[in-house]
């Protein structure tokens, strides 16, 4: 069982649809992050929040928007994605001490846009 | 700046048999830590081992254990007794270790298939 939850696990939507990936964990963990993933190929860092603060922005385009709206909680809204967007999209969570715990990761959500 | 090479896009070994994965990185920080990370067709990515750069004792987790060369900047993971659940893609990672840093450096990956 994952402790980091993502919904929904597929998502398949058109270039001028607005929708939003969810991501949930539990253990009490202030770091949450997200990550781009295409096939074959290792996961890239979009976002990182710290005590539900904004701490690095990958040079993302705007047409993706993080929002920490408590602890547990991360979303990413997506608004006018280009089809080289489709990839999976993995969530992330670790404690931001100074012993770095290692990131728990979620499923995913596979996303497809038309 | 970090980076991590894994050298060998894919392999394969008989169930039951031990492989290693080999993972070589460059990093001009002095504490760090090193994670092999597991990521099978289900796609969640799972930590398998990690390895304090300031320990000189080799992790192990059951069937999993990594060769940890400090001075070569070599961390390679064995798998012993494989599983036919071990078929996955692994990833090694690097991180710094200094406060307020969260960034993992990836590797591109080895593809690793246990044959039945």
């Amino acid at each position: 069982d994952t402790e980091v939850t993502q919904t929904p696990k597929h998502l398949v939507m058109g270039m001028t649809n607005k929708k939003s990936l969810k991501c949930e964990q539990h253990m009490g963990h202030r770091a949450m992050y997200w990550y781009k993933q295409k096939a074959k190929k290792p996961p890239e860092l979009m976002f990182v929040y710290s005590y539900e603060k904004l701490s690095i922005n990958e040079s993302v385009p705007s047409r993706f928007s993080p929002e920490c709206p408590n602890s547990s909680l991360l979303n990413l809204h997506l608004h006018a994605l280009q089809p080289e967007d489709s990839a999976l999209y993995l969530c992330a969570s670790s404690q931001p001490d100074r012993l770095p715990q290692p990131q728990h990761f979620g499923d995913g959500t596979r996303l497809s846009i038309l | 700046a970090q980076t991590v090479t894994q050298s060998q896009p894919e392999m394969s070994v008989q169930e039951a048999e031990t492989v290693t994965l080999s993972c070589t990185y460059d990093t001009s920080e002095s504490n760090y830590y090193l994670f092999w990370y597991k990521q099978p067709p289900s796609r969640q990515m799972i930590l398998v081992i990690r390895q304090e750069a300031y320990k000189q004792q080799n992790a192990t987790e059951n069937r999993f254990s990594v060769n940890f060369q400090k001075a070569a900047k070599s961390f390679s993971l064995k798998i012993s007794d494989s599983q036919l659940g071990d078929t996955a893609m692994y990833f090694c990672a690097s991180k710094y270790s200094g406060a307020g840093s969260y960034q993992l450096t990836f590797g591109k990956g080895t593809k690793l298939s246990v044959i039945p």
